[in-house]
């Protein structure tokens, strides 16, 4: 099993800021990586998948990069709704995974 | 407008059993890879199941492999996660998510599953 390491665990940033989320892989998955955003009480939403393609409706704010083991989520001049926890997942190899979650919080 | 609505959640004593069922609208069901994801409470997100178009080929996380199962009935375009031998540990919302190319793009609002004696 694919393991993904999510760092930090926790970022706190203020509106306006940039926020960057990393996501490392124990093995490759090529570009079979995405992104998730939950906020509180809420299901997640898909935000980037192929590691870098955003979903619908997704603001061009948010962008993903990288492949192979490490991949990397920016998120450009944070917004009120863009604070809450971001999942990487991958899906290059059975059974897929997902990281643990990096909370990102007002400061 | 793509809907997802998973029912069936509730209270199960261990090693009991319990059906979750996701009725899906929309879109074209029989198109669609289906999921189970479910999420422990304040916890991070794991797959638990997923089966292909025509439900002849299902797979499974380690952790559920040989107590749950995963069906569809495309005909009336529902997807079902059949749980037995329930654990304390498979406390957890569980949620119904469309499959595309390996990404979930869609989700239901999910069904608690409580484990509990």
């Amino acid at each position: 099993e694919i393991v993904l390491t999510q760092s930090p665990g926790t970022l706190s940033l203020s509106p306006g800021e940039r926020a960057t989320l990393s996501c490392r892989a124990s093995q490759s998955v090529s570009g079979n990586l995405a992104w998730y955003q939950q906020k509180p009480g809420q299901v997640p939403r898909l935000l980037i998948y192929a590691a870098s393609s955003r979903a619908t409706g997704i603001p061009d704010r948010f962008s993903g990069s990288g492949s192979g083991t490490d991949f990397t989520l920016t998120i450009n001049r944070l917004e009120p709704e863009d604070f809450a926890v971001y999942y990487c997942q991958q899906y290059g190899n059975s059974p897929k995974t997902f990281g643990q979650g990096t909370k990102v919080e007002i400061k | 407008e793509v809907q997802l609505v998973e029912s069936g959640g509730g209270l199960v004593q261990p090693g009991g059993s319990l059906r979750l069922s996701c009725a899906a609208s929309g879109f074209t069901f029989s198109s669609s890879w289906m999921n189970w994801v479910r999420q422990a409470p304040g916890k991070g997100l794991e797959w638990v199941a997923n089966i292909n178009l025509d439900g002849r080929d299902e797979y499974y996380g380690d952790s559920v492999k040989g107590r749950f199962n995963i069906s569809r009935d495309n005909a009336d375009n529902l997807l079902f996660l059949q749980m037995m031998s329930v654990r304390v540990e498979d406390t957890a919302v569980y949620y119904c998510a469309r499959g595309r190319y390996g990404v979930f793009d869609y989700w239901g609002q999910g069904t608690l599953v409580t484990v509990s004696s």
